[in-house]
């Protein structure tokens, strides 16, 4: 199967500070990537897909100014999380799509904000 | 309403005990089911695509069906380490993003 990877797997910071969780396809070049939070004994929820060299397109409820998306290259998308807060705390997951046939997911990223 | 519906929500089995898992889907224009195996702390790993009704994958102990309802994952035989939550998504018409349900956690006692 096809290879995602996150980094970093997983963060600690204090409220305020931003972080940038990084998401690459190993294998394969990916035009679109998608971003998901899953909350403990939840399923994932689409947080924004990810176009490479255009905007990002966000679900409704997420804030575009705080989940900043930049999708650079046909294999590495990014998401930083703008001045975070203790509700941010969650796990992140990343995928990416290969020839519009199938996501790959990344590892995900856990991130605790204090 | 959800448009991915999995059960049972969980399922013990005793190893070696064989049984299925359901997803019922109202999506329409279906471009493909998906199932994943997602193990605690960790991102969902690909399992199968499935396309059109009648159709079947497996691998190893799990065998996936679809119909024009509802796809099945059936699992023969299961051992300790098929313990995990199994998610099934869809993906609908135009677009791009997977809908998911709510997974069925699944544990297998030896």
């Amino acid at each position: 199967g096809a290879v995602v990877s996150q980094h970093p797997s997983r963060v600690i910071c204090k409220s305020g500070t931003s972080v940038k969780i990084e998401c690459r396809s190993l294998d394969f070049q990916a035009t679109t990537m998608f971003w998901y939070r899953q909350f403990p004994k939840q399923s994932l929820m689409l947080m924004a897909t990810s176009n490479e060299g255009s905007k990002a397109t966000y679900e409704q409820g997420v804030e575009k100014d705080k989940f900043l998306i930049n999708h650079a290259s046909l294999t590495l998308s990014t998401l930083t999380v703008a001045s975070a807060h203790p509700e941010d705390s969650s796990f992140y997951i990343c995928s990416a799509d290969r020839q519009g046939e199938t996501q790959y997911f990344g590892p995900g990223t856990r991130l605790l904000v204090l | 309403e959800d448009q991915v519906t999995q059960s049972p929500e969980a399922l013990r089995l005793q190893e070696g005990e064989s049984s299925s898992l359901n997803c019922s889907y109202t999506v329409s224009g279906l471009r493909g089911l998906f199932w994943y195996r997602q193990d605690p702390g960790k991102g969902p790993e690909f399992l199968f695509t499935l396309y059109s009704a009648g159709e079947e994958k497996e691998k190893e102990r799990l065998k996936a069906t679809l119909t024009k309802k509802e796809s099945f994952l059936h699992i023969t035989a299961p051992k300790p380490e098929d313990s995990a939550t199994y998610l099934c998504a869809v993906r609908e018409g135009s677009q791009g993003n997977l809908i998911f349900g709510k997974g069925t956690k699944l544990s297998v006692k030896p």
